[in-house]
């Protein structure tokens, strides 16, 4: 089983919808949790960290599950410039794990 | 603030040279060091990360290798470049564990 599993898409989605994506991870003791977008050719960049309690930064919303070990991104609204590869991460002993990547686009 | 530079942005070697790629890191002392690899159309792969200077821990065996002779400075290195060394190669850093990388802008390498 792959440390981090994410589906690969891609999800094509209309200008202003609501997207949710999960990624699923193995290692139960992973410590720490983020989300990375990444543009074609580009370098990953971090989007926000993933915290128990849910955390939100304007239409993107974050969630942890570690009893079901998952983690989530909500994105509200999308903008055409929402269309990236977004990368699910965990961090356990020095070490941060990326999922594969989802790809979005979203079209007008 | 810290900033992190990555050269060179593309490189093209031919099968069996060498390499080396260097990635510096300003504005912090002692942080966490990593490089990874990407195959086109693939996800990111950890090949080294590295604590401390001289601290290398290497997480897939290959003909890569990598040094931190300096507290900010990491080097990524091969003897003989093969054709499935082809990829991204981003290094990232980060002040511990519990924080999020951040990037280099990456080196695009074909092995020809």
């Amino acid at each position: 089983r792959k440390e981090v599993e994410q589906d690969p898409g891609p999800f094509n989605v209309p200008e202003g919808a609501t997207v949710a994506f999960n990624c699923t991870y193995s290692n139960s003791a992973s410590q720490s949790f983020f989300w990375y977008r990444q543009d074609c050719r580009k370098e990953p960049k971090l989007l926000m960290s993933v915290y128990s309690s849910g955390n939100e930064d304007g239409r993107f919303t974050a969630q942890l599950n570690r009893a079901s070990q998952y983690i989530s991104l909500l994105i509200r609204d999308s903008k055409l410039s929402d269309s990236a590869t977004y990368l699910c991460a965990l961090v356990y002993g020095n070490k941060l794990v990326f999922g594969a990547g989802t790809i979005l686009r979203v079209k007008s | 603030s810290q900033t992190i530079h990555q050269w060179p942005a593309t490189l093209v070697q031919p099968v069996g040279s060498p390499l080396s790629l260097e990635c510096t890191v300003e504005g912090t002392s002692n942080p966490n060091l990593y490089w990874y690899r990407q195959a086109a159309g693939r996800g990111l792969q950890l090949l080294f990360y590295s604590v401390g200077i001289g601290q290398i821990s290497s997480e897939v065996p290959q003909n890569l290798s990598a040094s931190r002779p300096q507290d900010r400075q990491f080097i990524l290195s091969s003897k003989k470049l093969l054709l499935s060394d082809s990829g991204f190669y981003l290094c990232a850093w980060s002040p511990g564990q519990s924080y999020g990388y951040t990037f280099g802008s990456g080196t695009r390498l074909t092995v020809v």
